[in-house]
């Protein structure tokens, strides 16, 4: 078993839906969690980060973290079609002296006009 | 500021074949990585470089050697290329390795082996 688990996809929604983005894991020692985006043939980009259990808003992203679920979620409100892209969750815990963040598969998403 | 560079941008190998990947950055980083992206199997740590003069092993080295140049540079090395080994490898690089350190990601090398 994967240490965080993400649904590839793809996720196909029309323009102006919510789109909610999943991942679960199995390391209670995670203390950090985070989401990149990733256009095609680009590298993934931080779009959001959070500490602690509850949400975190940024403009149309708000990023939900359920500690004692282990399950983290990123929720897109009006989605639109530049939204299209796959999102990476990433999580980081203390390993020898270090922080490196483990990944999720990513989820494609496809925002159709 | 041009981030993180990777070239060759793309490459074609044939079994067998050595060759180097680059990475340089221009954020004064002290960290550095390098990640394989698979279909599948989203991106798995290679090797990394916590700071200049140390290297590391990460979820997947076997086949692969590092070099931190200097502190703006971390090159990768294929010694005898597998078609295993075919993938898009991303450098990237943080402030340090720190919790709240975000990854600054380049735009890939896309390597097939033949």
């Amino acid at each position: 078993q994967k240490e965080v688990e993400q649904d590839p996809g793809p996720l196909s929604v029309p323009e102006g839906a919510i789109v909610s983005l999943n991942c679960t894991y199995s390391n209670s020692a995670f203390q950090y969690f985070m989401w990149y985006r990733q256009y095609s043939r680009k590298g993934p980009e931080l779009l959001m980060y959070t500490y602690s259990s509850g949400n975190k808003e940024d403009g149309r992203f708000t990023a939900q973290v359920d500690k004692s679920s282990k399950y983290i979620s990123l929720f897109i409100r009006d989605s639109q079609p530049s939204d299209s892209a796959t999102y990476l969750c990433a999580m980081s815990a203390k390993r020898g002296g270090s922080y490196i963040p483990t990944f999720g598969r990513g989820t494609s998403l496809i925002v159709h006009p | 500021n041009a981030g993180v560079t990777q070239t060759p941008k793309f490459q074609v190998l044939k079994t067998g074949q050595s060759m180097t990947l680059q990475c340089a950055q221009d954020m004064n980083h002290n960290s550095m990585y390098w990640y394989r992206q698979d279909p599948g199997m989203g991106l798995r740590l290679i090797y990394y470089s916590a700071s200049e003069g140390t290297t590391d092993k990460g979820e997947v080295p076997n086949g692969y050697n590092v070099s931190r140049l200097n502190k703006r540079e971390f090159s990768l090395r294929l010694e005898s290329a597998a078609p295993s080994q075919t993938s898009v490898y991303f450098c990237a690089s943080s402030e340090w390795l720190l919790i709240d350190s975000p990854l600054h990601f380049g735009n890939g090398t896309r390597l097939t082996v033949t």
